[in-house]
């Protein structure tokens, strides 16, 4: 079983739609969620982090479910530019640092 | 502004040829990081550091090497042993408490020709 595992996609959604995606996670103790965005050919970059209580930051909203090993984000009313791949991140239980990156799942907005 | 760079931006090597991938960062961040990224594929952690003078590998350092010498500079060895090198290779860095994530350098992409 992969680390961190995540729907490739693509989601083909139209413009003003919400869309959700969802990842999961093998390692129960992993400590820290992030939301990483990736445009083609472009270095990743950090959306948001993802809190126990949930957060929300404008269209974007990140969830955690530790009981059943799972985040997720919800993008409210989409627009064009919210076409990218959408990598879920884990910081497993280590004092290393590392980061654990899923696959990416890709999301495409249409007109 | 505070940032990382990486350099070249395009690099292409010989077979049987080692080459240098730069990264620096001014960020005054403790902890750097390479991976390594193929097309349709997720990251994977070929070297990490996290303090000067001492680094680690990660889950695909065969082929590759590192130095630390200086905390702001942390390069990529690509060595004539890594057969398969084409890729987009990321650098990243962190603080101390790692809150906050990565911050990514912009990339080198390595052909092989």
């Amino acid at each position: 079983r992969k680390e961190v595992e995540q729907d490739p996609g693509p989601f083909n959604v139209p413009e003003g739609a919400t869309v959700a995606f969802n990842c999961t996670y093998s390692n129960s103790a992993s400590q820290s969620f992030f939301w990483y965005r990736q445009d083609c050919r472009k270095e990743p970059k950090l959306l948001m982090s993802v809190y126990s209580s949930g957060n929300e930051d404008g269209r974007f909203t990140a969830q955690l479910n530790r009981a059943s090993q799972y985040i997720s984000l919800l993008i409210r009313d989409s627009k064009l530019s919210d076409s990218a791949t959408y990598l879920c991140v884990v910081m497993p239980p280590s004092n290393t640092g590392k980061l654990i990156f899923g696959q990416g799942t890709t999301l495409q907005v249409k007109p | 502004d505070g940032g990382i760079t990486q350099s070249p931006k395009y690099l292409f090597r010989k077979e049987g040829q080692n080459v240098t991938l730069s990264c620096e960062q001014n960020l005054n961040h403790d902890a750097m990081y390479w991976y390594r990224q193929d097309p349709g594929q997720g990251l994977r952690l070929i070297y990490y550091s996290q303090i000067v003078n001492d680094f680690q590998k990660g889950d695909i350092a065969e082929g590759y090497s590192v130095s630390r010498e200086k905390k702001e500079s942390f390069p990529l060895t690509v060595t004539s042993a890594q057969k398969n090198p084409t890729a987009f290779y990321l650098c990243a860095s962190t603080t101390r408490d790692r809150v906050f994530g990565y911050t990514f350098g912009s990339g080198t992409r390595l052909t092989v020709v």
